[in-house]
């Protein structure tokens, strides 16, 4: 266990849906991120929160909202997905900020999304 | 832009065999270098972290060296057991353009078998 929980494991949801992902970290850190991992390609980044404030969104399409309403948790509303955004979705933390030299990022398990 | 890319994308060995994942990347202005391990349907597990200024490092059967000049790196996984099995993932460490903010670059991951 890295200290970063993810829930639900799987979800599967049409594309009219409205449904969140939910990630908790028991670690005390400062940063959190969503990341999208789909079959053969690398993981993306998507969204980073250093101290409950947004510092990056790497174009991320806007059916994908993240809300941090403190440090220690991190949710990403989704609506009116696509089939494509089927992947898995994982969240990680640090302790130092994002963007500096020596923060080491730990990983939840992931949400399976399957989107109908 | 840094990209990373790893070879093979999948290997399958039988059990006791020695073996070694490589990784590359592009842009040799790195900080840091790290691999993960992921099983199936989870997050990643960090395995060892390589600082530019290092050649190698160590943990039990895993071996990781690094040549920052030729932009490479290699995972050399000792008598290897069918617990080995899951997707080994690097990831850099570097700076955009600025110098200030550090990104975090994965390659696509290379699938391990290890057949008892």
């Amino acid at each position: 266990e890295t200290g970063v929980t993810q829930t639900p494991r799987h979800l599967v949801m049409g594309m009219t849906n409205k449904k969140s992902l939910k990630c908790e970290q028991h670690l005390g850190h400062n940063a959190m991120y969503w990341y999208k991992q789909s079959a053969k390609k690398p993981l993306e980044l998507m969204f980073v929160y250093n101290f409950k404030e947004q510092t990056e969104n790497n174009s991320v399409p806007s059916r994908f909202s993240p809300e941090c309403p403190n440090s220690s948790h991190l949710f990403l509303h989704l609506h009116t997905l696509q089939p494509e955004d089927s992947a898995l979705y994982l969240c990680a933390s640090s302790q130092d900020p994002a963007g500096y030299s020596y923060n080491e990022q730990f990983f939840g398990p992931g949400t399976r999304l399957t989107v109908l | 832009k840094q990209e990373v890319t790893q070879i093979p994308a999948a290997l399958s060995v039988p059990e006791g065999e020695n073996l070694v994942l490589n990784c590359s990347f592009t842009d040799s202005a790195i900080y840091n270098l790290q691999w993960f391990r992921q099983d199936p349907g989870k997050g990643l597990t960090s395995l060892l972290l390589i600082q530019s200024s290092q050649r190698e490092q160590t943990s039990g059967r895993l071996n990781a060296s690094l040549d920052k000049s030729s932009g490479r790196s290699t995972l050399y996984i000792a008598a290897s057991q069918p617990g080995d099995s899951a997707t080994y993932l690097c990831a850099v460490k570097w700076a955009d353009s600025g110098g200030s903010n550090y990104k975090l670059t994965f390659g696509k991951g290379t699938l391990l078998t290890v057949n008892p």
